[in-house]
């Protein structure tokens, strides 16, 4: 299975510090996305990084993506009790767009 | 502009029953994904199309889950004889395909109650 697996599946910390949340993934990839979901809402594109990059940033997002160790991260600098949410990895494999989400990382900023 | 919006956003049958719920994606974009997300889990892959065509149809459980999309915009996932375990959000995405790298645009969902 090529599903991703976020690491950690919760995570707490207060407004202001930095959030780092995990994806590995299986077999090889075409490219990553990331996605965020607010409780009972639908999902929100990030970012979406390809396999021949190793680093993308958008705003206060950074992602990373090692090939080699089939992982990436994402990380949230100067968190915001906005962004309070859940955090999905989603990766497709070559020759495919079919995508596999994986289980999320919950994240809870504190104000 | 208008995003992609799925009908009905709450739909509660028995079980055995019939379902349709419908897809409209944002306009221009050639790929539709549908998904189902169960709580506290990540959206689990049913189908996708690339235009009217079902490109990868290998998530759906089994043969009573169907998918169309015939004039490559509007999609309709159809479910026969419904069970209780497929209770679920059902989620529609779209995407403007090859050159955004098929980034996803998702809908609000529709919440799935078999009794």
């Amino acid at each position: 299975s090529q599903q991703g697996e976020e690491d950690p599946q919760a995570l707490s910390i207060q407004e202001g510090e930095n959030a780092t949340m995990n994806c590995s993934y299986k077999t090889s990839i075409n490219n990553l996305q990331w996605y965020r979901q607010n409780s009972g809402r639908g999902l929100v594109h990030l970012i979406l990084i390809r396999s021949n990059e190793r680093e993308k940033h958008s705003g206060r997002l950074r992602v990373t993506l090692d090939t080699s160790k089939k992982s990436s991260s994402l990380l949230i600098t100067a968190s915001r009790a906005a962004d309070t949410a859940s955090y999905f990895c989603a990766t497709s494999g070559p020759g495919t767009y079919k995508y596999i989400f994986g289980t999320g990382t919950r994240l809870k900023v504190l104000a | 502009g208008a995003g992609v919006s799925q009908t009905p956003s709450n739909k509660v049958t028995e079980k055995g029953k019939y379902v349709e719920l419908r897809c409209d994606p944002i306009s221009g974009h050639t790929a539709l994904y549908w998904y189902r997300q169960s709580l506290g889990q990540g959206p689990e892959f049913l189908i996708y199309f690339q235009g009217t065509g079902a490109a990868d149809d290998s998530g759906l459980p089994n043969d009573r889950f169907f998918a169309v999309r015939p004039e490559g915009s509007v999609s309709t996932l159809k479910i026969q004889r419904t069970e209780r375990g497929d209770s679920a959000v059902y989620l529609c995405a779209s995407s403007p395909g090859r050159t955004s790298g098929y980034e996803q645009y998702f809908g609000p969902g529709t919440r799935l109650t078999v009794t």
